[in-house]
C-alpha cells in the first residue's frame, strides 16, 4: 500500500466547504485512492474513490492532482453530522493489505 | 443492502481465556480483514485473507490467529487473552478491487 499522510485535525464552519487533503506521494500507477469516514463508535463508511480523474457522488467530491501524489476530499456544504474522522488510503491492488493511517478529525462548528 | 456482521458488539473476558470473534459477510467477497482500533492509534491491521484457507499477517499479528474455512466467514482468535488486547475490533470485506465494507465492531474488554 502507498503511505498516506493527512493532517491530524481540521475545523470547518457549518454550511461551508470542508477541504481535506491527503498526501500519497509513493502511489503507484494502478492504485486507487479511497476515502472513508468514521463517526464515533461505528465502523468506517466508504465515501468515494478515484484513480486519475476527479470524481463526484452524492456525498463528496474528490480532486486528484495530475501527478497523483496528493488528493483533496471536498464536502461542499458541511453539516454538524459530518463531524468524524476521515481516512484516505491507497491499497495495493494485488490482494493488498488496505492499511489505514491516523486520519483527519474534522470538527464542523455551528 | 450489503452486510458485514460481527457476532458480538460487546464482550468481557478474563485474562488467559480463549476468545473467538466471528465475522460474516453476505457479498461473496474474496477479501476479508480484521483491524483493531485504540484511542489515538487509528485502525491497525491484524490479519487479512484473500481466499478461503488463505491468510496473511497484517501489521500487528502477534497474539492473534485467524481462520477462514468458508468464504463468507472470517474468525479472529485470541488464544490466551491479555489485558493489552482490550480494544475495539473491526471486520471488513471487499472485492478486488473495491471499497471496504465494515461491520459495526466488537468491543472486547479483558479483565
Amino acid at each position: 500500500d502507498a503511505k498516506t499522510t493527512q493532517p491530524t485535525s481540521m475545523d470547518c464552519a457549518e454550511g461551508r466547504a470542508a477541504n481535506l487533503p491527503c498526501n500519497h506521494s509513493t502511489i503507484s500507477g494502478n492504485e486507487y485512492v479511497y476515502w472513508y469516514r468514521q463517526i464515533h463508535s461505528q465502523g468506517p463508511q466508504y465515501i468515494i474513490h478515484g484513480l486519475k480523474n476527479n470524481e463526484t457522488n452524492e456525498m463528496a467530491s474528490l480532486i486528484i492532482t495530475e501527478d497523483r501524489k496528493s488528493s483533496t476530499l471536498i464536502l461542499p456544504h458541511a453539516t454538524l453530522r459530518d463531524t468524524a474522522v476521515y481516512y484516505c488510503i491507497a491499497p495495493n491492488t494485488n490482494a493488498g493489505k488496505s492499511t489505514f493511517g491516523d486520519g483527519t478529525t474534522l470538527t464542523v462548528k455551528p | 443492502d450489503v452486510k458485514v456482521t460481527q457476532s458480538s458488539r460487546y464482550l468481557v473476558k478474563r485474562t488467559g481465556e480463549k476468545v473467538f470473534l466471528e465475522c460474516v459477510q453476505d457479498m461473496d467477497h474474496e477479501n476479508m480483514f480484521w483491524y483493531r482500533q485504540d484511542p489515538g492509534l487509528g485502525l491497525r491491521l491484524i490479519y487479512f485473507s484473500y481466499d478461503v484457507k488463505m491468510k496473511e499477517k497484517g501489521d500487528i499479528p502477534e497474539g492473534y490467529s485467524v481462520s477462514r474455512e468458508k468464504k463468507e466467514r472470517f474468525s479472529l482468535i485470541l488464544e490466551s487473552a491479555s489485558t493489552n488486547q482490550t480494544s475495539m475490533y473491526l471486520c471488513a470485506s471487499r472485492d478486488e478491487p473495491g471499497e471496504l465494507f465494515f461491520g459495526e465492531g466488537s468491543r472486547l474488554t479483558v479483565l
